[in-house]
């Protein structure tokens, strides 16, 4: 039973490009969860995702961040016109949903910005 | 004010300490995790609980839910037990909060 996958595991993009990172929940999860490790720093929630639907993205930067949870295929987390600031780990978590929620943590994606 | 607070925020232990990290929450919560970050590493969740004490091999943790505060203990305390010590509570809307981490290092 695989856990929750992430790739890229390691990503470099150029100030202005777009970065597209992928999460693939765990076999019968469909709750994805997004937080943030910026260097030195702590975790951040970002975007809690059900299929199709965003439930919360209240810790989304208002601008060039976008997550999407599609009925087929992983959840994307995409961000536009990259800026050295977004440079971090990100982590992508699921969950079933069920009474217990536990969220299961996939490997991450470090994504720098030259 | 963090809405988790964590401590100590570094932590240098001889092989073989009792090691005890401690956690303190302000907001309500339906669970509290314990996770463990290796050095550029991924997230390994060690315990979710929310209410008494769970105990995994020489890992015990335990919370408090009047008084708002967790605590995790290693026993017998190892050099591999090195990393970072994340606590995260789970608010009633199921997103994660978390706290800004214990770094462990343990020496032979």
């Amino acid at each position: 039973n695989a856990g929750v996958m992430q790739n890229p595991r390691h990503l470099v993009r150029r100030r202005g490009q777009e970065a597209r990172l992928r999460c693939s929940p765990m076999k019968g999860h469909s709750h994805v969860y997004w937080y943030r490790q910026l260097p030195e720093e702590g975790l951040k929630f970002m975007v809690y995702l059900q299929k199709e639907n965003i439930i919360d993205e209240s810790g989304m930067p208002k601008e060039r961040f976008s997550a999407e949870f599609p009925k087929e295929g992983p959840s994307i987390l995409r961000i536009q016109q990259v800026v050295r600031g977004d440079s971090a780990a990100y982590f992508c978590a699921s969950s079933d949903g069920t009474r217990s929620n536990e969220q299961f943590f996939g490997p991450g994606t470090r994504l720098t910005v030259l | 004010k963090n809405e988790v607070e964590q401590s100590p925020q570094n932590l240098t232990a001889q092989e073989g300490e009792f090691i005890t990290i401690n956690c303190s929450y302000s907001v309500g919560i339906s669970a509290l995790h314990w996770l463990q970050q290796h050095p550029g590493g991924g997230i390994v969740s060690l315990f979710m609980l929310s209410s008494g004490k769970k105990k995994h091999g020489r890992l015990i943790a335990t919370i408090n839910i009047q008084e708002k505060h967790s605590s995790l203990h290693i026993t017998a305390s190892h050099p591999r037990d090195s990393a970072v010590y994340i606590c995260a509570v789970r608010s009633n809307t199921d997103k994660l909060i978390f706290g800004t981490g214990t770094r462990l290092q343990v020496f032979p």
